[in-house]
């Protein structure tokens, strides 16, 4: 299956900070980006879905000055934090899609997000 | 949105077929059925997805019903390492949307 990377796997930043995430698919090109956040012992709940080279559609109640999701390239998609607080600590992980109803989504192995 | 219903929890006894039922009664003609697999603290896994008729990779089968109100996922000899949460997906057909519900954690024990 198709390979999705996410860099970094963890960080720990102090609060007030931001933190940038990335998620690249290294074998195809994916015209579609998805964020998701999850908590300790709870599902994938969608953030966001990203198209290459236009603005990002955030799911209600995700707030996007304080998620900001950059789409620039067909193999690239950045998260940024802004502004980090304890409560946004979590696990975030992407995924990617080359397109079309039928095509699959391929996850990237989650970057784990401790503020202090 | 279709959503799904999963069974909280399930084991199964290692070289045994796991089947894993799913209920999506409110799914669209044109919405597809995907299930992925998730390993602690890992990236969701892709496993099979399918429209109407059964499907079989590598790695499992899927059924559904004829009138696709429900489907099974079936990992025809489970091993430890097929412990992990199965989560079973409709797909929103406009969005690509993949709306995560609970799933099911399968326990594999030897």
């Amino acid at each position: 299956g198709a390979v999705v990377s996410q860099h970094p796997s963890w960080v720990i930043c102090k609060s007030g900070t931001s933190v940038k995430i990335e998620c690249r698919s290294l074998d195809f090109q994916a015209t579609t980006m998805f964020w998701y956040r999850q908590f300790p012992k709870q599902s994938l709940m969608l953030m966001a879905t990203s198209n290459e080279g236009s603005k990002a559609t955030y799911e209600q109640g995700v707030e996007k000055d304080k998620f900001l999701i950059n789409h620039a390239s067909l193999t690239l998609s950045t998260l940024t934090v802004t502004s980090a607080h304890p409560e946004d600590s979590s696990f975030y992980i992407c995924s990617a899609q080359t397109g079309g109803n039928s095509d699959t989504q391929y996850f990237g192995p989650g970057t784990r997000l401790t503020v202090l | 949105d279709a959503k799904t219903t999963q069974p909280t929890s399930m084991d199964c006894a290692e070289g045994r077929a796991a089947n894993l039922p799913c209920n999506h009664s409110t799914i669209s003609g044109n919405e597809y059925v995907y299930w992925y697999r998730q390993i602690h603290s890992q990236g969701p896994q892709y496993i099979i997805h399918g429209l109407k008729n059964n499907e079989t990779n590598e790695m499992a089968s899927l059924i559904i019903t004829e009138d696709r109100k429900s489907s099974t996922l079936i990992l025809p000899h489970a091993t430890l390492r097929d412990t992990a949460v199965y989560y079973c997906i409709v797909r929103v057909a406009v969005t690509d949307k993949l709306i995560f519900g609970t799933g099911t954690r399968l326990q594999v024990f030897p």
